[in-house]
């Protein structure tokens, strides 16, 4: 029951460092998300990929790339880091493309603390 | 550009309590309403999905109304548990389904006081 896996779960860098957030899901979902969670903000879109090889900007999306790698995995890229990417970052998945509901599923989050 | 609004911010109450929260929603065009548990420090755990057809949907202890119409949704908790203690999100999807994600509420952080 791993559902959707994200790594790491903490990370620090300095500005100016680069690197990328992995996220697998095991449910055969079709359409992959990239969150970020800041205080007093809430939870903004950075990326999505509605289907395997497709990928789209989110609300969010200056300073990242993503790569939808498979049908299962989704990579956020920060290629240069700054303090102002300070967050927690949420993986989520769904599984669209088909007649169903919706619902999105949630990893665990990786906190990013950027110095 | 959908807004959702979450009221109250913070809710304290005494256990065992009934309480309402309260999610609104600005463009009406949605497909589907979700509210999501989140504890402190961890990631967020689906408690209902209301699809745009749908008026309510029940689980447990948990009851979730939608009235697409006035852009409103509520969740009720019925007699009401520490275990409860929690931030709970609003989120509605977009009328193309949701491939495009969902749109977050800023959430209620609920104590409930043993």
């Amino acid at each position: 029951n791993a559902g959707v896996t994200q790594t790491p779960k903490f990370q620090v860098l300095k500005t100016g460092q680069s690197m990328t957030l992995q996220c697998a899901q095991d449910m055969n979902h079709n359409s992959m998300y990239w969150y970020r969670q800041d205080p007093g903000m809430g939870l903004r879109l950075i990326y999505y990929s509605a289907s395997e090889g497709t990928t789209d900007k989110g609300e969010v999306p200056n300073g990242y790339n993503v790569s939808r790698l498979n049908k299962r995995e989704f990579s956020l890229r920060l290629e240069s880091a700054a303090p102002s990417q300070t967050s927690v970052y949420f993986c989520a998945s769904s599984l669209m493309g088909q007649a169903n509901t919706g619902e999105l599923f949630f990893g665990e989050g990786s906190r990013l603390t950027v110095l | 550009k959908q807004e959702v609004t979450q009221i109250p911010a913070a809710l304290s109450v005494p256990e065992g309590e009934n309480l309402v929260l309260n999610c609104s929603f600005t463009d009406s065009a949605i497909y589907n309403l979700q509210w999501f548990r989140q504890d402190p420090g961890k990631g967020l755990t689906s408690l209902l999905l209301i699809q745009s057809s749908q008026r309510e949907q029940t689980s447990g202890r948990l009851n979730a109304s939608l009235d697409k119409s006035s852009g409103r949704s509520t969740l009720y908790i019925a007699a009401s548990q520490p275990g409860d203690s929690a931030t709970y999100l609003c989120a509605v999807s977009g009328s193309g389904g949701g491939a495009d994600g969902l749109t977050f509420g800023k959430g209620t952080h609920l104590i409930i006081q043993p």
